[in-house]
């Protein structure tokens, strides 16, 4: 009863660093996305993918690179880690398009603080 | 320009009564689903509701319905009986068709039960 998984669910990074973020569904959904929450806002999209292989860039994909080599994973990259990338992350999953209309799925969230 | 609009940051309701919360939205997309998720202060995203923009009817899902006029391109979110634990923040977001499977989010409203 898995759903959607993040890891880590909390990280502390200094300027500059790199890490990964890694998201994990068992639902056989076909698209995945990455999404970060900033204080006062809605979600915004990342990058996204459509299935395994393929991705694209969301409303803000500066500074983040992904990859879905697995149909089940889909990770997030931070080369160089800034300031401005302190948020909430949060990772979703959905079966398909319009006009199905079926929801999409989200992991617990990894929030990052980026000193 | 804002595609989902939430007017209220924050409302006050009292425990038992029924609570309204407002979403426009703006797309000139025929094809469009509308969502609500609720975020209680733990983090996690929670799937509330969907309205099609097809649905003639207006979708209901237990305690919450939307209240859907697609003229006025409103999409609002109506709690009946509010209970303690809806206290959380509520975001609508939309999926246009043409949108590559992106969902579009408002900035919320902080939503508080008071007993």
């Amino acid at each position: 009863n898995a759903g959607v998984t993040q890891t880590p669910k909390f990280r502390v990074l200094k300027t500059g660093q790199s890490m990964t973020l890694l998201c994990a569904q068992d639902m056989n959904h076909e698209y995945m996305y990455w999404y970060r929450q900033d204080p006062g806002m809605g979600l915004r999209l990342i990058h996204y993918s459509v299935g395994e292989g393929t991705t694209a860039k969301g409303e803000v994909p500066d500074g983040y690179n992904v990859s879905r080599l697995k149909k089940q994973n889909f990770l997030l990259g931070l080369e160089s880690a800034a300031p401005s990338q302190t948020s909430v992350y949060f990772c979703a999953s959905s079966y398909s398009r319009l006009p199905t209309g079926t929801e999409a799925f989200f992991g617990q969230g990894t929030r990052l603080t980026v000193v | 320009a804002q595609k989902i609009t939430q007017t209220q940051p924050g409302m006050f309701v009292q425990e038992k009564e029924a609570v309204t919360l407002d979403c426009t939205y703006d797309t000139s997309d025929q094809s469009y689903g509308l969502f609500w998720y609720k975020q209680p202060s733990s983090g996690e995203m929670i799937f509330l509701i969907y309205q099609g923009s097809y649905d003639e009817q207006n979708a209901t899902e237990g305690r919450y319905s939307l209240n859907f006029q697609k003229a006025r391109k409103s999409a609002n979110l109506v709690i009946s009986a509010s209970q303690l634990g809806d206290s959380a923040m509520y975001f609508c977001a939309m999926r246009e068709a043409d949108s590559n499977y992106q969902l579009i989010w408002g900035a919320g409203t902080k939503l508080i039960i008071k007993p």
